[in-house]
């Protein structure tokens, strides 16, 4: 069965501080995408990453993939309160159908 | 505003009902998405379509159909409602149909079946 998980599910931490979200997959794909969601709201793609060892950086956030390892990170430095979110990673599966599959999202909050 | 037009925003209905929701597509896009997104099950795809063809099909149940219209509009119907299909549903759009970009979702229509 295809897994798109994520770690943790819910992350709370202090301003100032640094950490990281895991996105674990269990099929091949080389394309993954990372989106936020505040509560109620709709999705907001972040980061589009194509190929293996892709990285991108958007302010305080950094998202790499390793399509070897199936993972890829959302790595958050200094955090600010404005972060607050929950976050999805999204797989592209390309075997025969089109379609994402989202992971089960990180609800971030970050503590002023 | 990202371009992906969804109505109703609220929707409340009864059980055993029938709604359609609607969807337009980003200028441009020719593909549509649809989503379910409920706690218990997270962000569920339920189908696509791609200039007006169905082109993939996720967990989306029998009691519900979709269809994309010429002018690249798409309904979703949902039939006899459950209270189990309370839920936000979310129409995303793209350009084609298997590049790499991202999706533009739109705000979505919260369903809430009583």
């Amino acid at each position: 069965e295809l897994k798109v998980e994520q770690n943790p599910l819910f992350l709370s931490m202090q301003e100032g501080k640094n950490y990281t979200i895991y996105c674990n997959y269990s099929t091949t794909s080389d394309r993954l995408y990372w989106y936020r969601q505040d509560p109620g709201k709709s999705l907001e793609s972040l980061f589009v990453l194509l190929s293996n060892g892709a990285v991108k950086q958007e302010g305080r956030l950094m998202a790499s993939l390793d399509t070897k390892a199936r993972l890829s990170t959302l790595h958050i430095t200094a955090a600010v309160h404005d972060l607050s979110a929950t976050y999805f990673c999204a797989v592209d599966i390309t075997s025969g159908t089109y379609k994402y599959i989202f992971g089960t999202g990180t609800r971030l909050k970050v503590l002023a | 505003d990202s371009g992906v037009t969804q109505t109703p925003k609220h929707l409340i209905t009864a059980t055993g009902q029938r709604v359609t929701l609607r969807c337009s597509p980003r200028s441009g896009d020719l593909s549509v998405y649809w989503y379910q997104q409920s706690l218990d099950q997270g962000l569920q795809f339920l189908i696509q379509y791609y200039n007006g063809e169905e082109r993939a099909k996720g967990n989306i149940l029998e009691r519900f159909s979709a269809q994309q219209f010429p002018d690249l509009h798409s309904e979703l119907n949902l039939s006899s409602l459950e209270l189990g299909d309370s839920a936000l549903y979310f129409c995303a759009s793209s350009v084609g149909d298997m590049e790499g970009g991202g999706y533009t979702f739109g705000s979505g229509t919260r369903l809430t079946v009583v």
